[in-house]
């Protein structure tokens, strides 16, 4: 199947700093790729849809400025967690659209630790 | 709007023992029905989906699961466990012409115990 890196599996990072995500498509073109995050022992949440070339489309309640998604590639997307919070600490992880019918493949996430 | 609902948040069972694990929706649209599973601190697999046809899927690790319409359920089961089945279980759907949005259930994790 589609293979989906997403890098670094593990941050951890002092408060007021920002942290760069990224999800790489590896062996495929993905237009589309989504950020979700998951507390413990929760469902996934969706974040944001990337969109290659175009900007972002966000769920209500996550703030535009504070988690930044860039998809300058079909095979690069990025997120961004800016001022860094305790508040923020969380297992993100992203995935991209196939060309399948709805297929989303997944990266093996992030954990985000702020101190 | 769609909503997923798996009514057991844990599912403790024996090894060798079969396992069902439950998962109902709601969704106005018709919808696209999948199973994953994440081993702790890893992203999600695909066991399975059901896209059209036939309502009984086959995936992997010796996993099925039944589209049930008029129940809208979409039940995940297996003969057999092994303790390596032992992780966390979601049910998603996504609407059929939408995209690919995806809504996914609570979870349930599922133990097996030796």
């Amino acid at each position: 199947g589609a293979v989906v890196s997403q890098h670094p599996s593990r941050v951890i990072c002092k408060s007021g700093t920002s942290v760069k995500i990224e999800c790489r498509s590896l062996d495929f073109q993905a237009t589309t790729m989504f950020w979700y995050r998951q507390f413990p022992k929760q469902s996934l949440m969706l974040m944001a849809t990337s969109n290659e070339g175009s900007k972002a489309t966000y769920e209500q309640g996550v703030e535009k400025d504070k988690f930044l998604i860039n998809h300058a590639s079909l095979t690069l997307s990025t997120l961004t967690v800016t001022s860094a919070h305790p508040e923020d600490s969380s297992f993100y992880i992203c995935s991209a659209g196939g060309s399948g019918k709805n297929i989303q493949y997944f990266g093996a996430g992030t954990r985000l630790s702020v101190l | 709007a769609q909503s997923v609902t798996q009514l057991d948040s844990q599912v403790p069972v024996f090894e060798e023992a079969p396992v069902e694990l439950r998962c109902n929706y709601s969704s106005s649209v018709s919808v696209y029905l999948f199973w994953y599973v994440q081993y702790p601190n890893q992203g999600l697999q695909l066991l399975l989906k059901y896209l059209s046809g036939s309502t009984l899927v086959k995936g992997i690790n010796g996993f099925e699961a039944e589209f049930n319409k008029s129940q809208t359920s979409f039940h995940l089961r297996k003969p057999s466990v092994h303790i390596s089945d032992t992780a966390e279980y979601f049910c998603a759907v996504s609407p059929m012409n939408y995209g690919q949005n995806f809504v996914f259930g609570p979870g349930t994790r599922l133990s097996v115990l030796p």
